[in-house]
C-alpha cells in the first residue's frame, strides 16, 4: 500500500534555529513529490515539485531535497512568519492510479520570536 | 487573478438532504480534484479529473459523486449526506497532477 509519512508531527523552533522536516514514502512508480504550506483556515499553498532523486529546489529560507525513499524540507534561519503546517504529497504513475495524489499528515511548525 | 472558487464556504445540513458544493477555476487547468481534511487524518483525495468527462476515484470516494462537463467546473455532490461526512473540503486545480496546484478557500460542512 502506498504510504506517505511525515515527521515530526510538530516542531517548535526559536527564530533563527535551522532544522529539517522529513517526508518518507513507500510507493511504486513515483511521478512527483510536492511540498505545500498550509496556514490555519486556508487551503494549501504550493511550494515545490521534485521529480527525481538528487533534485533540489530552493525558495527564500526553504530548500527541498529528494532521495529514492524520502524528501527533506530544510528551513534555514526561520522567522515567525514561517509558522504553518507543511504538507508533502506524492503522485504515482501508471495504470488506474495515475491521477492519484496522496498527502502525508503534515508537520506543524511553530517559530517563536 | 488566478483562483479556485468554492461555494458555499460554510454549510450545515441534515442527514439525507442532497447537496452540491461548487468549484470553479479560471486558469484553464486540465486537472481538478476534491479533498477532505479531518484532524489526525490529513488531506485525503475524494475524486479527481484529468480532463473534461474524465473522472476517477481517489482514496475516499464512498458517498460522493462528481461531474466534469466543462473544464472550469468540478462540483462535488453528496446524494445522501451522513454525519461522518462532516469535514473541511478543498477543491484544487493544476496543469498537471499535483504540481503547482491551486486550492480553494475550503468548505466547512456539518451534517447533523
Amino acid at each position: 500500500e502506498d504510504q506517505v509519512t511525515q515527521s515530526p508531527e510538530a516542531l517548535r523552533l526559536q527564530e533563527g534555529e535551522s532544522s529539517s522536516l522529513n517526508c518518507s514514502y513507500t510507493v511504486s512508480g513515483l511521478r512527483g513529490l510536492f511540498w505545500y504550506r498550509q496556514d490555519p483556515g486556508k487551503g494549501p499553498e504550493f511550494l515545490f515539485t521534485l521529480y527525481s532523486a538528487g533534485e533540489e529546489k530552493e525558495k527564500e529560507r526553504l530548500k527541498a531535497t529528494l532521495t529514492k525513499k524520502e524528501s527533506f524540507l530544510h528551513i534555514t534561519a526561520p522567522k515567525p512568519e514561517d509558522s504553518a503546517t507543511y504538507l508533502c504529497a506524492v503522485s504515482i504513475g501508471g495504470g488506474t492510479s495515475y491521477g492519484k495524489l496522496t498527502f502525508g499528515q503534515g508537520t506543524i511548525l511553530t517559530v517563536h520570536p | 487573478e488566478a483562483q479556485v472558487t468554492q461555494n458555499p464556504r460554510y454549510l450545515i445540513t441534515v442527514t439525507g438532504k442532497k447537496l452540491t458544493v461548487t468549484c470553479s477555476q479560471n486558469m484553464n487547468h486540465e486537472y481538478m480534484s476534491w479533498y477532505r481534511q479531518d484532524p489526525g487524518l490529513g488531506l485525503r483525495q475524494i475524486y479527481y479529473s484529468m480532463n473534461v468527462e474524465v473522472t476517477d476515484k481517489g482514496d475516499v470516494p464512498e458517498g460522493y459523486k462528481v461531474s466534469r462537463k466543462e473544464k472550469r467546473n468540478f462540483p462535488l455532490i453528496l446524494e445522501s449526506p451522513s454525519p461522518n461526512q462532516t469535514s473541511l473540503y478543498f477543491c484544487a486545480s493544476s496543469l498537471l497532477n499535483g504540481a503547482e496546484a491551486f486550492f480553494g478557500q475550503g468548505t466547512r460542512l456539518t451534517v447533523v
